[in-house]
C-alpha cells in the first residue's frame, strides 16, 4: 500500500515553455501532498505544500508564478514550471501524507527536468 | 533553529562489515524521526521511523536505528553490509506539534559498500 507515482519519469523542453508534471496516490486518498526539488547529490528543498482544494503553501524563496501548484483531488496533485530556463533542470520529487496519527510521507519516485 | 545533521557526506565499509550512518537533530519536544534510502534517479524509499517505545527500531533490509534522547541522535546500522546497500541515505525529523506533516531533512550520507 501508500504507493506514489509521478509522471513523466523524465522530461526534456525548450527554454520558454511550460512543463507539468503530475503526482497520484494510487491506492490512498492524500489530503496533502509535499513538492521536492533536488539538485544532484544534494539534499531534498521543500518546495511548497498542496493541500486539497485549497492553495498550496510555498516555502520561502520559491516563486509562487514560476511554480504552480494544483491539488485538485484527493489523489492528484500538479506541478507546473512555467516559463522553464536551465537553471529549472532538477529533479523534482512529491510525497504524499497517506493519513492516520503519524502522517507519515510516502515518496514518489522523481522527475527528472531537463530545460535546454 | 530545527535541523537535522548527518557529519558525514560519505561512508565507506566492505562488504559484511557492519555499518553506522550517524544522524544527530536539534528539535524542540519529542519528534518523529525518520530514515530514507534513495537510489540513482529514484524518489525516497521509506526504512524505518521511531515514534514512541523501544529506542531500538528495526527497519527494512535489515537495517535497523537507535534513538537516543540524550545525545539527540537517531544513528542507522546494520550487522553485516551488502554491496547493494550503496545508495544515499538521508535522515528525517517531523518536528511535535502542529498538524501539517513537514519533514526536515539532513543533507544526505552516501554510503559505499566495497566487494
Amino acid at each position: 500500500g501508500a504507493v506514489v507515482s509521478q509522471h513523466p519519469s523524465r522530461v526534456i523542453c525548450k527554454s520558454g515553455t511550460s512543463v507539468k508534471i503530475e503526482c497520484r496516490s494510487l491506492d490512498f486518498q492524500a489530503t496533502t501532498m509535499f513538492w521536492y526539488r533536488q539538485f544532484p547529490k544534494q539534499s531534498l528543498m521543500l518546495m511548497a505544500t498542496s493541500n486539497e482544494g485549497s492553495k498550496a503553501t510555498y516555502e520561502q524563496g520559491v516563486e509562487k508564478d514560476k511554480f504552480l501548484i494544483n491539488h485538485a483531488s484527493l489523489t492528484l496533485s500538479t506541478l507546473t514550471v512555467t516559463s522553464a530556463h536551465p537553471e529549472d533542470s532538477s529533479f523534482y520529487i512529491c510525497s504524499a501524507i497517506a493519513g492516520g496519527p503519524y502522517n507519515e510521507q510516502f515518496f514518489g519516485p522523481g522527475t527528472r527536468l531537463t530545460v535546454l | 533553529a530545527q535541523s537535522v545533521a548527518q557529519p558525514e557526506d560519505q561512508v565507506n565499509v566492505a562488504e559484511g562489515n557492519p555499518l553506522t550512518v550517524k544522524c544527530t537533530y536539534s528539535v524542540s519536544g519529542n519528534p518523529y524521526l525518520f530514515w530514507y534510502v534513495q537510489y540513482p534517479n529514484r524518489g525516497l524509499q521509506f526504512l524505518l521511523k521511531y515514534i514512541t517505545g523501544d529506542n531500538l527500531v528495526k527497519g527494512s533490509y535489515g537495517f535497523e536505528a537507535e534513538f537516543n534522547k540524550s545525545q539527540t541522535s537517531f544513528h542507522l546500522k546494520k550487522p553485516s553490509a551488502l554491496v547493494s546497500d550503496s545508495a544515499l541515505y538521508f535522515c528525517a525529523v517531523r518536528p511535535p506539534g502542529g498538524n501539517t506533516g513537514k519533514l526536515i531533512f539532513g543533507q544526505g550520507t552516501t554510503l559505499q559498500v566495497k566487494p
